[in-house]
This record gives structure tokens, sequence and C-alpha cells, in this order.
């Protein structure tokens, strides 16, 4: 069975580093690229970039670009998302995705269970 | 950015009822539309892949149709487990962007 299984919650002040793991099991973790994507409270999903496990390559929305860094463990099939210095505004839910190709398109088919990142002063 | 939009943004229907929710892009993006659902909290689910092929495991009572510019979800039933919120998203292009939601409530 397919899973990602992401990190506890977290509550952090600004201006604090924070780095919280998403985790895949039962599929070959290096050959999928692993999404984040973020909820902020009560709004939709935004895309924040991807990451291939396999070599690290990363491609990231210019809207989050230089304010979070994608990382792997491919010992541990675990992907990292980390913030050096987080604000305010990054309170909100975030989650990993494995995305899926197959003809030519792709898609989002798991999802981990989401983390919530609480920033209060 | 290619922009998507969904109509409308929350509806109110029955148990039984026909549902229909739009989803318009900006662009162009072929048939690249997937749809995704997401129950109070829950992680969203994927529902439909490139506009109008069902995911295994997803009731027939949901489908898909569009291309080019515009789309719709269809529920044919609705179900008690149906009320949810519904996502558009392009897969044409980087960075992927979704519709704002359209929130399904119980009349």
């Amino acid at each position: 069975e397919v899973q990602l299984v992401q990190s506890g919650a977290e509550v952090k002040k600004p201006g604090e580093s924070l780095r919280i793991s998403c985790k895949g099991s039962g599929y070959s973790f290096t050959t999928y690229w692993i999404n984040w994507l973020r909820q902020m409270p009560g709004k939709g999903l935004e895309w924040m970039g991807r990451i291939d496990p396999s070599d690290s390559f990363t491609n990231y929305s210019p809207s989050f670009q230089g304010h979070v860094t994608m990382s792997p463990d491919k010992s541990i099939s675990t992907v990292y998302l980390q913030w050096s210095s987080l604000k305010a505004s990054d309170t909100a839910i975030y989650y990993c995705a494995r995305r899926f190709c197959s003809g030519g398109t792709c898609y989002f088919d798991y999802w981990g269970q989401g983390t919530l990142v609480t920033v209060s002063s | 950015d290619i922009q998507m939009t969904q109509s409308p943004s929350s509806l109110s229907a029955s148990v039984g009822d026909r549902v229909t929710i739009t989803c318009r892009a900006s662009q162009s993006i072929n048939s690249y539309l997937n749809w995704y659902q997401q129950k109070p909290g829950e992680a969203p689910k994927l529902l439909i892949y490139v506009a109008s092929s069902l995911q295994s495991g997803v009731p027939s009572r949901f489908s898909g149709s569009g291309s080019g510019t515009d789309f719709t979800l269809t529920i044919s039933s609705l179900q008690p487990e149906d009320f949810a919120t519904y996502y558009c998203q392009q897969s044409y292009t980087t960075p992927r962007t979704f519709g704002q939601g359209t929130k399904v409530e119980i009349k």
C-alpha cells in the first residue's frame, strides 16, 4: 500500500527555522517526484514546488522560490521542506503529494495527511 | 501563470441531486485538468485526471468533461459522503495552479 506519512504539527516563533518531513512507503521512492502544497487557514490549495528524490532536482513556484528549500534523503525514503526564517504568514497546513505521470499527463495520486505549521509570537 | 476559475464558489444541494461544477482556464490547457475532493480535516483526494478519466476506486457517479479552457465535474446523484470542497488543477505547465474551490453543502 502506497503511503506518504508526514511529520507532526509544529508551533514556532517568527524568525525561527523549521524542517518538516514526508516519508514514502509501499512504492519505489526514487521513481516518483514529490510535490509540496500549502493550504492557508480556510483557503485553497497552492503548489509550492516539487523534487525528484532520485537526483535532488527541484522546481519551485516563483511564489515560494527563495523562501523554502526541498531536499531528499533517499536512504530513508523521505523528503523535507524547510524554512530558515519563518513568518506569521507561513501559518498553514502543508501537504506532500506524489506525482504520477502516464500518457503525457501528470497528477497527484497519493497525498500525505498534512502538517499544520503555526507561526506566532 | 495559468489562472483557474471555478463556479460556483459554493452550492447547496440535496441527496440525489445532479450537481455540476465548472472550471475555466485562462488559456488552453488541452485536457491537462484534474479534479480533487477535500473533506474537512482531510487531505485532498484525486477524483478525475486528464479531464475525464476516473481514478481507480472513485464511484462512477463522478464524471468529468471538457478540453481547451472549459471543463465540468458532474456528480450524477449526490450522496451524503459527497459533501465536500472540490478543486480543479491544471497540469499543463508549471507552476501548477488550482481553482479556488467549490464547496458543496447540504440543502
